[in-house]
C-alpha cells in the first residue's frame, strides 16, 4: 500500500533562511507525488508535482522537491523563507488502485519568525 | 486550475438534525469530485468519490448512510450529513479532478453540531 510519511510536525525557520520540509514515500510502483499548501479559511493549494518526468520539480512561490528514488524522499526546500510561507504542508501520494485517489501525509506546520 | 466553492463555510447543528454541505465548480466541468475529512491538527482523510449521474464510492468504514452523496450535475455534488452527533464535528473538504491526480479544493465546510 502507498503511504507518506512526513518527518517533522513543526518546523521553525526565521525570515530568509532557507526551509526543509521533509517527506518520504512508500510505494510498489512508480508514483505520482506532490506538495500542498493550506493556509488559514482557505484551501489547500499545489504546490508542485512529480509525475515521473523530470526529478527536480520547481513549484510556485519558489518552492522546489526532488523526487529520489534510491531514498524514497521528496522533500521539499525553498532557499529563503518569507513570512507569508506560515502554513500547513502536505506531501501526497497517489494512490496505486487506479481510482485517482490522493493519499495525504500528517503535515507540517511551518512558522516563519522575523 | 479550477475554482471551488463550498457553501456554508461554517454551520452549527443541533445533535440529530441533517446538514447538507455544497461543493461546485465554478469554472470547470467535473465528472469526478472528493470528500475529504479533516479533524483539527490532523490530515486529510478521503471519505467518498463522487461521480456524476452514479453512486458514489465511499472509503472503508465510511457510513453511505450517514453520509450522502449526490453529484447530480458537472458542477455541483452536496454533502448531507444525517442525524449529526458531536463525534461528527469536522472540517469537510471537496476537491474537483481536472486530469489524472490533479485535483482542487475547495475552502472547506466547518461542521460544529452541539
Amino acid at each position: 500500500a502507498q503511504s507518506v510519511t512526513q518527518l517533522d510536525s513543526h518546523v521553525s525557520v526565521s525570515e530568509g533562511t532557507p526551509v526543509l520540509l521533509r517527506c518520504n514515500y512508500s510505494s510498489s510502483y512508480s508514483p505520482s507525488l506532490f506538495w500542498y499548501v493550506q493556509h488559514p479559511n482557505k484551501g489547500l493549494q499545489l504546490l508542485l508535482k512529480y509525475t515521473s518526468a523530470a526529478t527536480l520539480v520547481k513549484g510556485i512561490n519558489g518552492f522546489e522537491a526532488e523526487f529520489k528514488k534510491s531514498e524514497t524522499s521528496f522533500h521539499l526546500t525553498k532557499p529563503s523563507a518569507h513570512m507569508s510561507d506560515a502554513a500547513e504542508y502536505f506531501c501526497v501520494v497517489s494512490d496505486a488502485g487506479g481510482y485517482n485517489k490522493l493519499i495525504f501525509g500528517a503535515g507540517t506546520r511551518l512558522a516563519v519568525h522575523p | 486550475g479550477a475554482v471551488v466553492s463550498q457553501h456554508p463555510s461554517w454551520v452549527i447543528c443541533k445533535s440529530g438534525t441533517s446538514v447538507k454541505i455544497e461543493c461546485r465548480s465554478l469554472d470547470f466541468q467535473a465528472t469526478t469530485m472528493f470528500w475529504y475529512r479533516q479533524f483539527p491538527k490532523q490530515s486529510l482523510m478521503l471519505m467518498a468519490t463522487s461521480n456524476e449521474g452514479s453512486k458514489a464510492t465511499y472509503e472503508q468504514g465510511v457510513e453511505k448512510d450517514k453520509f450522502l452523496i449526490n453529484h447530480a450535475s458537472l458542477t455541483l455534488s452536496t454533502l448531507t450529513v444525517t442525524s449529526a452527533h458531536p463525534e461528527d464535528s469536522s472540517f469537510y473538504i471537496c476537491s474537483v479532478q481536472l486530469a489524472l491526480y490533479e485535483q482542487y479544493f475547495g475552502p472547506g465546510t466547518r461542521l460544529t453540531v452541539t
